[in-house]
């Protein structure tokens, strides 16, 4: 089946700085990534959408100069938490989709952030 | 807009029974996918089973299975033979036909197997 790496798998940062979270297909190419948060005993809350080569899509109340996105490529997505604070701390997925003919989203392990 | 609603936050099941996990859904579209992902404590997103809503049939994988009522838009997922490795939080979720892939998910079922 198809893989989706992400690294680091857990990180932790002091508050203020700047973190950055690679996401991978490792064996097929994504047309487009979703980026996802995710709080403990809750649901994957989307927070935007990629497209190689082009701007991300930010679901409604997501900071884009907070949380950057850039789909480099076919297989790489990476996702930058700026000036990191405490409330920034969560769980972040990515996953990826082969494109319009396909139905199948593939995940990522996740990335735990914890900002201090 | 699409909606996803999980009504049972929390379930528990004797191990070797069946258990049911309920969702419905609405939309208006005629060509849409569903889904049922399982999310253990690793926190690993994992597949269990789709459903295309054209197919009438409902899909099967293994001991899980689905009962789809279009007309209702109701999607049920029941384990069979629960094991103790069943114990996972199960999210439904909803994806138009044709479109970027965008997933939306219901709040989620916790699910304990017990010994």
């Amino acid at each position: 089946g198809a893989v989706v790496s992400q690294h680091p798998s857990w990180v932790i940062c002091k508050s203020g700085t700047s973190v950055k979270i690679e996401c991978r297909s490792l064996d097929f190419q994504a047309t487009t990534m979703f980026w996802y948060r995710q709080f403990p005993k809750q649901s994957l809350m989307l927070m935007a959408t990629s497209n190689e080569g082009s701007k991300a899509t930010y679901e409604q109340g997501v900071e884009k100069d907070k949380f950057l996105i850039n789909h480099a490529s076919l297989t790489l997505s990476t996702l930058t938490v700026t000036s990191a604070h405490p409330e920034d701390s969560s769980f972040y997925i990515c996953s990826a989709h082969e494109g319009p003919s396909s139905y199948e989203q593939y995940f990522g392990p996740g990335t735990r952030l914890t900002v201090t | 807009a699409q909606t996803v609603t999980q009504s049972q936050p929390e379930m528990s099941v004797q191990e070797a029974e069946t258990v049911t996990l309920s969702c419905t859904y609405d939309t208006s579209e005629s060509n849409y996918y569903l889904f049922w992902y399982k999310q253990p404590p690793s926190r690993q997103m994992i597949l269990v089973i789709r459903q295309e809503a054209y197919k009438q049939q409902n899909a099967t994988e293994n001991r899980f299975s689905v009962n789809f009522q279009k007309a209702a838009k109701s999607f049920s997922l029941k384990i069979s033979d629960s094991q103790l490795g069943d114990t996972a939080m199960y999210f439904c979720a909803f994806m138009k036909g044709g479109s970027q892939g965008n997933l939306i998910f219901g709040k989620g079922t916790k699910l304990s197997v017990k010994p």
